[in-house]
């Protein structure tokens, strides 16, 4: 599976969109983007997934570039709720290795009030 | 959230003793997971199953023996626990091999 690059940290203002980038230039055309988050002493929560297109859904915004190197997922309105590592997950779903899901070490996303 | 519960959530025991953890669903999911989650190398697979009495190696079995002998239960048993077992557990399920994968709330086990 393509490896993936994230900032450690970074820092969003309650109310506002949190726009959270990954780096995967190694991604294959069959490898998904998975994005799922840890709260602190909880087990991880998927969030969202997508191939080429942009995907949303109730939690989140998952945007793909065309060359699909790079993606970004968008909290629109982040409350204090949403601090949390967030990991950024490519996976070929067509392998054996799909089962697994290999987490990084992600971003901490720390919401202020 | 999805209807997965791990006991017990905190356990401490003596290194070379006997430890099952549960892992307790109530979505019908078929695939069950058993993760550990240490500082340093993230999320690692021990075991899965993918249905009653059928279940297969992740990347870190050795020291750990799995069982599913009903669909909504799947146990972890780390047969003599070492101070290197002292870690995480997380139980995770999805309904597909593909699909999303749904976590518990997690097991802290300490290894004296």
């Amino acid at each position: 599976d393509a490896k993936t690059t994230q900032p450690p940290s970074m820092d969003c203002a309650e109310g506002r969109a949190a726009n959270l980038p990954c780096n995967h230039s190694t991604i294959s055309g069959n490898e998904y983007v998975y994005w799922y988050r840890q709260i602190h002493s909880q087990g991880p929560q998927y969030i969202i997934h997508g191939l080429k297109n942009n995907e949303t859904n109730e939690m989140a915004s998952l945007i793909i570039t065309e060359d699909r190197k790079s993606s970004t997922l968008i909290l629109p309105h982040a409350t204090l709720r949403d601090t949390a590592v967030y990991y950024c997950i490519v996976r070929d779903l067509s392998s054996g290795s799909a089962r697994q899901l290999t987490f990084g070490s992600g971003t901490q996303l720390t919401v202020l009030p | 959230d999805a209807g997965i519960t791990q006991s017990p959530r905190h356990k401490v025991t003596e290194t070379g003793t006997p430890v099952t953890l549960r892992c307790h669903q109530t979505e019908n999911h078929r695939y069950m997971y058993w993760y550990r989650q240490d500082p340093g190398h993230g999320l690692r697979l021990i075991h899965y199953s993918y249905g009653v009495k059928d279940t297969d190696k992740g990347e870190v079995s050795d020291g750990y023996s799995v069982s599913r002998s009903k669909t909504e239960d799947f146990l972890l048993t780390l047969e003599s626990a070492t101070s290197s077992q002292t870690s995480v557990y997380f139980c995770a399920i999805s309904d597909s091999l593909l699909d999303e994968q749904f976590f518990g709330p997690g097991t802290r086990l300490t290894v004296l």
